[in-house]
């Protein structure tokens, strides 16, 4: 099985800053790499798919790159609806998730 | 606009069953694959299982082989996953996702809760 691991597990960050999760794969998955946004009390949202490609209706801000093992999601510019936990998904080979990055104010 | 409303959930005791549905609309419903995922309170995301969109191939997590067995219905848009043999360890919130570009699941229902115990 694939194992994903994302980092950090929390972060604090403010308004305006500019933001990276990092999530490793104990193999080589290609670009076979997903972001998602959740909120408490609410179902994960796509962000990004296929490592690098931005979900129809997500803001700009966000982005995605990597191939093979490592992977970062970024966030240009934090807003107040960013603070939220994100989850990685690799889809190489069956699926699995990362644990989460729970994104704080700071 | 895509749905996906799952119910079936609720209290039931360790070893019992209980039967999930996920009911689709807003897309062409039997063009693709259908996922379950599940969140232990707290916790991350699991994936559970997922259907072709014909229904004749099925996959599983280890987690839950041979104890859970997912199916679909393409004329009622409807996608279920019986859950038997139910464990301490299976409570979570149980969503069902459809299956989007590169295996990434890009629309989720509300998800219903599954609370295992005596």
């Amino acid at each position: 099985d694939i194992q994903m691991t994302q980092s950090p597990s929390s972060l604090s960050a403010s308004v305006g800053d500019r933001v990276t999760i990092t999530c490793r794969a104990s193999q080589t998955i290609s670009s076979h790499l997903n972001w998602y946004q959740q909120k408490p009390g609410r179902a994960p949202m796509l962000l990004i798919y296929a490592a690098s490609s931005l979900q129809s209706g997500v803001p700009s801000r966000f982005s995605g790159s990597g191939s093979g093992t490592d992977f970062t999601l970024t966030i240009s510019s934090l807003q107040p609806e960013d603070f939220a936990t994100y989850f990685c998904q690799q889809s190489y080979s069956t699926t699995s998730f990362g644990q989460g990055t729970k994104l704080e104010i700071k | 606009e895509v749905q996906l409303v799952e119910s079936g959930g609720g209290l039931v005791q360790p070893g019992g069953s209980l039967r999930l549905s996920c009911a689709a609309s807003g897309f062409t419903f039997s063009s693709y694959w259908m996922h379950w995922v599940r969140q232990a309170p707290g916790k991350g995301l699991l994936w559970v299982s997922r259907i072709h969109t014909d229904g004749t191939s099925t996959t599983y997590a280890d987690s839950v082989k041979g104890r859970f067995t997912i199916s679909r219905d393409n004329a009622k848009n409807t996608v279920y996953l019986q859950m038997n043999s139910l464990r301490v360890e299976d409570t979570a919130v149980y969503y069902c996702a459809r299956g989007g570009a590169f295996g990434s699941h890009d629309y989720w229902g509300q998800g219903t809760l599954v609370t295992v115990s005596s």
